[in-house]
């Protein structure tokens, strides 16, 4: 089966730009996997962040955004912030109604 | 526009629970519901998807055969029916809307989660 990848850790100063990605092992990922993006503090659900590649969820700030870049799914933010410290999820789907996640990204503003 | 999850708990190996779903503030019957879960200290792992009306679902490999979505529209519920419990599948369940066919595959709405554990 297919595995999502995503970077275990990254780091970025607050007012700073960083990009995580998301790797699938089986192809590069497309559009036709509709990569969304998520976000979960610690103790909390997820909250949605961007889907199908590139569209924000409603009340998500415009400093997050989606993309492909080369073979993998990005989330770039632009400017973060200290409360966008937590852990960032990809989501891939992979044909026949079957979605995979990425182990997650933790993400450090400091 | 909400989520609520119910019937989490304790439950010995090879055993059986069922998860409800319910949904408030939006028409239910209008809409996918997907199962992820979350082992303590991993990441989210999808489940299971049922279809708006029931009459498609698809299962993560780790699930499958062991695992069951229903629905019942009338009471705005989705269920998730497991059975043969292993130690593995102790996690936080949560439910989430797909999106609307649309606005292309994912989830929008989330819900608390409900608390499984096998031991």
């Amino acid at each position: 089966q297919a595995v999502v990848t995503q970077e275990p850790s990254l780091s970025v100063s607050p007012g700073g730009t960083v990009t995580l990605t998301c790797d699938l092992s089986s192809e590069a990922v497309s559009i036709y996997n509709y990569p969304s993006w998520y976000q979960q503090a610690p103790g909390q659900p997820p909250r949605t962040l961007i889907y199908t590649t590139n569209t924000r969820s409603s009340g998500v700030p415009d400093r997050f955004s989606g993309s492909i870049l080369g073979r993998k799914a990005a989330l770039t933010i632009t400017g973060a912030q200290t409360e966008d410290e937590c852990v960032y999820y990809c989501m891939l789907y992979v044909g026949n109604g079957i979605s995979l996640f990425g182990e997650g990204t933790h993400l450090t503003v400091l | 526009e909400q989520l609520v999850e119910s019937g989490g708990g304790g439950v010995q190996p090879g055993g059986s629970l069922r998860l409800s779903c319910t949904g408030s503030g939006f028409a239910f019957s209008n809409f996918g519901i997907h199962w992820v879960r979350q082992a303590p200290g991993k990441g989210l792992e999808w489940v299971a998807v049922m279809s708006y009306d029931g009459s498609s679902e698809f299962y993560a490999d780790s699930v499958r055969g062991r695992f069951t979505v229903s629905r019942d529209n009338s009471k705005n519920t989705l269920y998730l029916r497991m059975n043969r419990l292993r130690r593995e599948d102790t996690a936080v369940y949560y439910c989430a809307r797909d999106l609307p066919p649309q606005d292309g595959y994912g989830m929008d709405v989330w819900g608390q989660g409900t608390t499984v554990t096998v031991s």
